[in-house]
């Protein structure tokens, strides 16, 4: 158990449709990173967040967004979404912002789109 | 071309062999590196982490970086079937905000 954890574990939704996932992350981890896993393209990296503030970006689409609350807990909302936008979405914390801090990865959201 | 490469496999040994798992990548300025183990349904568990090049043992498992070359590479010593899993390797530069870049992962099978 890596102390991360995602809920909820599976969500079964239309295209068009709105979603949030929520992490929680281990007891003292202030860096929360968002990941999406597909077939096609592996595990790529989304968004980072740093006690409250965005620290990275990587390619995520505008209709993404997150966020994470004054208790480190944080939140992927996925909008308008489309067929593609199936796939495992992964959150991960580290202790701090620093650069290589390892990272865990709780056991993911399967988000599938019908 | 991706940042990192993976073989894919499926990779399939025999209980108890040395099993070699390898990575490159085209970034130079990658420092950190790590292997992580995924079961299926699971998220990816980090294995190891070692910082810019050099050998580093945890058990029966043993990561090395060759920034010379860009490679990578875990091997695992006596392999048991618990270790049937997807291998990533991920790498991440200094200053890069410490987002991973992962391979596509290695698909490993032990048999008995």
């Amino acid at each position: 158990d890596s102390g991360v954890t995602q809920t909820p574990k599976h969500l079964i939704t239309a295209t068009g449709q709105r979603v949030t996932l929520r992490c929680s992350p281990r007891s003292g981890d202030l860096s929360v990173y968002w990941y999406q896993q597909s077939l096609d393209q592996g595990l790529q990296f989304l968004i980072q967040y740093y006690n409250g503030e965005e620290r990275a970006k990587g390619n995520i689409l505008e209709r993404f967004s997150a966020q994470q609350f004054p208790d480190l807990h944080s939140e992927l909302n996925l909008s308008s979404l489309e067929l593609g936008d199936s796939a495992l979405y992964f959150c991960a914390s580290s202790p701090g912002r620093g650069d290589g801090q390892p990272q865990h990865f709780g056991d993911g959201t399967r988000l599938s789109i019908l | 071309q991706k940042e990192v490469e993976q073989d894919p496999g499926p990779l399939s040994v025999p209980e108890g062999a040395i099993v070699s798992l390898n990575c490159t990548y085209s970034n130079s300025a990658f420092q950190y590196f790590m292997w992580y183990r995924q079961y299926s349904r699971k998220g990816p568990e980090l294995l190891m982490y070692t910082y810019s090049s050099g050998n580093k043992e945890d058990g029966r498992f043993t990561a090395q970086v060759d920034k010379s070359s860009k490679y990578i590479s875990l091997f695992i010593r006596d392999s048991q079937p618990s270790d049937s899993a997807t291998y990533l390797c991920a790498a991440t530069p200094t200053g890069g905000g410490n987002k991973l870049t992962f391979g596509t992962g290695t698909q490993l099978k032990v048999e008995l």
